[in-house]
């Protein structure tokens, strides 16, 4: 069983440029989580993303999108990238279309670096 | 709206010594609550998840849980550490009601375990 994979592992960016951040599910989960990591943080919720359709955001701005493609692997996009956005993005699938009691199997994540 | 409190953002003890790492959290509704470690550049892995019933819950690796409801705590304890410990703790958050299960997490522990 293959579990969750993300791609790539590190990135630099410059400011004001865009970036895309791919993450596959692991096997028989329908439902992707994404969460940024700031240095010395906790995981901050961005979306979700069941069925090909978002399910939920957190406070992040609209220049954050996402998409859900039908094998249920998902993408992070972000425009217009800013200094604050330098941080880890953790993808996290799970069953069950996001039921809370069910448990998120994270990826080791993305590390965006914006200079 | 839920937070998340971890009372410790360092935690050091010596190899084979018990361990806490305390988590209060704050919400109007129930919530579910789960403790994950990270491991240097990896992602977050499940040690262990408290939905309902008994309050005392075990995980992986010989940690364990107490869920405190008036005390909205739910402090990690392991009775003996082995340096493969050394890792960032997190205590986490999700709300039954609606079907995004974010999860809400703390500012994380660091658990430094010495030789």
């Amino acid at each position: 069983e293959t579990g969750v994979t993300q791609s790539p592992t590190h990135l630099i960016k410059t400011r004001g440029q865009q970036v895309t951040l791919r993450c596959s599910s692991q096997s028989g989960h329908n439902t992707v989580s994404w969460y940024q990591q700031a240095l010395g943080q906790g995981p901050q919720f961005i979306f979700q993303y069941y069925r090909e359709e978002e399910n939920g955001r957190g406070n992040f701005p609209p220049r954050f999108s996402g998409l859900q493609f039908p094998n249920y692997s998902s993408e992070l996009n972000v425009n217009a990238l800013e200094l604050d956005d330098s941080a880890l993005y953790l993808c996290a699938s799970s069953p069950g279309g996001g039921a809370s009691y069910n448990e998120q199997f994270f990826g080791p994540g993305t590390r965006l670096t914006v200079l | 709206a839920q937070s998340v409190t971890q009372l410790d953002s360092q935690v050091p003890v010596f190899e084979e010594a018990p361990v806490e790492l305390r988590c209060n959290y704050s919400s109007s509704v129930s919530v579910y609550l789960f403790w994950y470690v990270q491991y240097p550049n990896q992602g977050l892995q499940l040690l262990l998840k408290y939905l309902s019933g008994s309050t005392l819950v075990k995980g992986i690796n010989g940690f364990e849980a107490e869920f405190n409801k008036s005390q909205t705590s739910f402090h990690l304890r392991k009775p003996s550490v082995h340096i493969s410990d050394t890792a960032e703790y997190f205590c986490a958050v999700s709300a039954p009601s609606g079907n995004t299960g974010k999860l809400i997490f703390g500012q994380g522990t660091t658990l430094q375990v010495k030789p």
